[in-house]
């Protein structure tokens, strides 16, 4: 079946442009998570969604960055007056949030690449 | 806090012999242990979750775990040089929130 899609795959942006990254979790599946990854680093948690809601933003870096979902499906994590730090991979992954042990499990989208000059 | 303890490595393992990836966790209530494996440039890939005290194989991967000790590790027999890859634990399921609190994954090299 359909795994998680992301797009785009790779971005490039000059400094102070805003971006937006798109992901489209696994049908079925409530929660959707945004992770981001630097080079050699491990996954550092953004933001995570429970339908449509947010219970925990605490991740974001700053209020440069935002995220919503709407219909309890796509969600868009958008960068405002992008920085040289921002520059990472960002990862989206969804899991099922029901009532099973299963529920917990992860899985991760290809990821969006992003680069700011 | 949560917290997930993990050699970063590299662990380094001849071709054909078993690799020990080790985790250690900090809360005694979580009841969902996952193993992921992050090959350079690709995202993470669940390969193996484990929910009860004890031993789970999957092919050539056996996940432990042992909440008592809060310690979960997995072994990979036969390494292949495929193998070669960021070997990352999580672990959730006290709450409602169906986060997974993550570590830092070990690196490891399966030498020919």
């Amino acid at each position: 079946g359909a795994g998680v899609s992301q797009s785009p795959s790779n971005k490039v942006t000059e400094k102070g442009k805003d971006v937006e990254l798109r992901c489209d979790p696994i049908s079925g599946h409530t929660a959707l998570y945004w992770y981001r990854q630097s080079l050699g680093q491990g996954l550092e948690f953004l933001i995570y969604f429970q339908g449509n809601s947010a219970p925990d933003k605490s991740g974001l870096p700053s209020d440069r960055f935002s995220a919503e979902r709407t219909g309890g499906s796509v969600s868009t994590l958008t960068i405002q007056r992008t920085q040289q730090e921002d520059s990472a991979v960002y990862l989206c992954a969804s899991s099922l949030a029901g009532g099973r042990q299963s529920s917990y499990e992860q899985y991760f989208g290809p990821g969006t690449r992003l680069t700011v000059t | 806090q949560k917290e997930v303890e993990q050699n970063s490595g590299p662990l380094s393992v001849p071709e054909g012999a078993i690799a020990s990836l080790n985790c250690t966790y900090s809360d005694r209530v979580s009841q969902s242990f996952f193993w992921y494996r992050q090959y350079s440039g690709k995202s993470p890939e669940l390969i193996m979750s484990i929910y009860s005290n004890g031993d789970k194989e999957d092919g050539r991967f056996t996940a432990q775990l042992n909440k008592a000790s809060q310690y979960v590790s997995l072994l990979i027999r036969d390494s292949q040089p495929s193998d070669s890859a960021t070997y990352l634990c999580a672990f959730g399921g006290t709450d409602s929130n169906y986060q997974l609190i993550w570590g830092a994954g070990t690196k490891l090299i399966i030498k020919p």
